[in-house]
């Protein structure tokens, strides 16, 4: 069953505005990851939280994790025009295989 | 320190051909991970490799595709006799050991099956 479910699926935004991503995930996990995907483009990671964290933090980006709910949350704040793209959350164990989530569509406008 | 490499960019095939995917990891890492992603999809996972052993193959078509990561050279991922429904990006990624860091993935090689 996939793992890593995102919501909302789309997001749109005022630049300068924060912008809130939801992930949940259904099984247990060892970490929980966040990628940002440039429309034509490959992944780039953005941040990992291990599953005994609660909150982690990268520049402008927060991830929170809440493993008794099983679900994830990306704040990005401050939103820049640059920030569209697609997010995507990924759940895993170890050096084993990620499961993605579908993603969220972010558009920044200016 | 060049990233995921991953060629072709941009591959068409006629119905019936063989596609061949190349993937060349990061120097220092020993796992490879290929991923297959649909237009406003998500990305599945197809196939996990270290040196010389598939390790999962859990997402991979149990016909036409294969994948190899050979002790010298590039990660080949190989779909033969393609379908138009093969069409679509395909990512590779690769990781040290231990994934602290995540993975780093390469450009994708977009696939057009005619």
């Amino acid at each position: 069953s996939q793992q890593g479910e995102e919501d909302p699926q789309a997001l749109s935004i005022q630049e300068g505005e924060n912008a809130t991503m939801n992930c949940s995930y259904k099984t247990s996990i060892n970490n929980l990851q966040w990628y940002r995907q440039n429309s034509g483009r490959g992944l780039v990671h953005l941040i990992l939280i291990r599953s005994n964290e609660r909150e982690k933090h990268s520049g402008r980006l927060r991830v929170t994790l809440d493993t008794s709910k099983k679900s994830s949350s990306l704040l990005i704040t401050a939103s820049r025009a640059a920030d569209t793209a697609s997010y995507f959350c990924a759940t895993g164990k170890g050096a084993q295989k990620l499961v993605f989530g579908q993603g969220t569509r972010l558009t920044i406008n200016p | 320190n060049a990233g995921v490499m991953q060629n072709p960019r941009h591959l068409v095939r006629r119905r019936g051909q063989e596609a061949r995917l190349r993937c060349s990891p990061m120097k220092g890492h020993s796992h490879v991970y290929w991923y297959r992603q649909l237009p406003e999809e998500g990305l599945k996972f197809m196939v996990y490799l270290q040196k010389e052993n598939i390790i999962d193959e859990s997402g991979m078509p149990k016909e036409r595709f294969s994948a190899e990561f050979p002790k010298e050279g590039p990660s080949i991922l190989r779909i033969q006799q393609v379908v138009r429904g093969d069409s679509a990006a395909y990512f590779c990624a690769s990781s040290p050991p231990a994934t602290e860091n995540g993975y780093t993935f390469g450009s994708g090689t977009r696939l057009t099956v005619v």
